[in-house]
């Protein structure tokens, strides 16, 4: 069963405009951890954002920012002022430390080009 | 400095051979992982390992083998059995005894069958 669905696959923006990524989890875990993960042509995951189960609080970390709503088992991220360095592939991902023995779900990604 | 290393980078295999790709940690890390990454597939669980000498199967585990014999490493032989090993496989490690914690990922061995 997919554990964590990112439904859109590429997105297109122009430069400055805002981005946002959704991202929907399903988990028995009553603690997990929920990340975003970067992948840039190089290939290698640049990690992001974490955000821990019992923390629902939304936060803002520069151009980075999250809603999580454990209530519909949500995890969005929103790039804001997109820049053209933002292009890259987006995956949300989710851990589950006891049912799931810490394994490490990954969404199948988003592909997001920043148009100067 | 603390990190995960892939080794090789780049891997030709011929069809009908064995071929075991590298993974080494020195972050402490308890759990390790490998991923498959095809174009516009995401990463796709393969093996998981939270602890030495225990591992699991992932979503796509068919054709492939892991050993944990050492909280570093965490091998991957892609066998012959697998179909259609041409692609680029992603090792991860992650600490799993705090709340502050995220997976490191290596950067990748691109498998191509020849």
């Amino acid at each position: 069963a997919q554990k964590v669905t990112q439904a859109q696959t590429e997105i297109s923006v122009v430069e400055k405009e805002d981005v946002t990524l959704d991202c929907v989890y399903e988990t028995r875990d009553t603690t997990y951890y929920l990340f975003w993960y970067k992948q840039p042509p190089s290939g290698e995951l640049v990690f992001l954002i974490r955000r821990n189960s019992f923390d629902e609080q939304n936060e803002i970390s520069g151009r980075y920012s999250w809603n999580f709503q454990k209530s519909t088992s949500s995890f969005n991220f929103t790039i804001t002022a997109s820049q053209v360095v933002d292009s890259a592939v987006y995956f949300c991902a989710l851990s589950e430390p006891y049912y799931g023995n810490n394994r490490l779900a990954f969404g199948k990604g988003n592909q997001v080009v920043v148009i100067p | 400095d603390g990190g995960i290393t892939q080794s090789p980078k780049y891997l030709f295999r011929k069809e009908g051979q064995n071929v075991t790709l590298s993974c080494e940690q020195n972050l402490n890390h308890d759990a390790m992982y490998w991923y498959r990454q095809d174009p516009g597939q995401g990463l796709r669980l393969i093996y998981y390992s939270q602890i030495v000498n225990d591992f699991q199967k992932g979503d796509i585990a068919e054709g492939y083998s892991v050993s944990r014999e050492k909280k570093e490493s965490f091998p991957l032989t892609v066998t012959s059995a697998q179909k259609n090993p041409t692609a680029f496989y992603l090792c991860a490690s992650m600490g799993v005894r705090s709340w502050n914690t995220e997976a490191f990922f290596g950067q990748g061995t691109r498998l191509t069958v020849v």
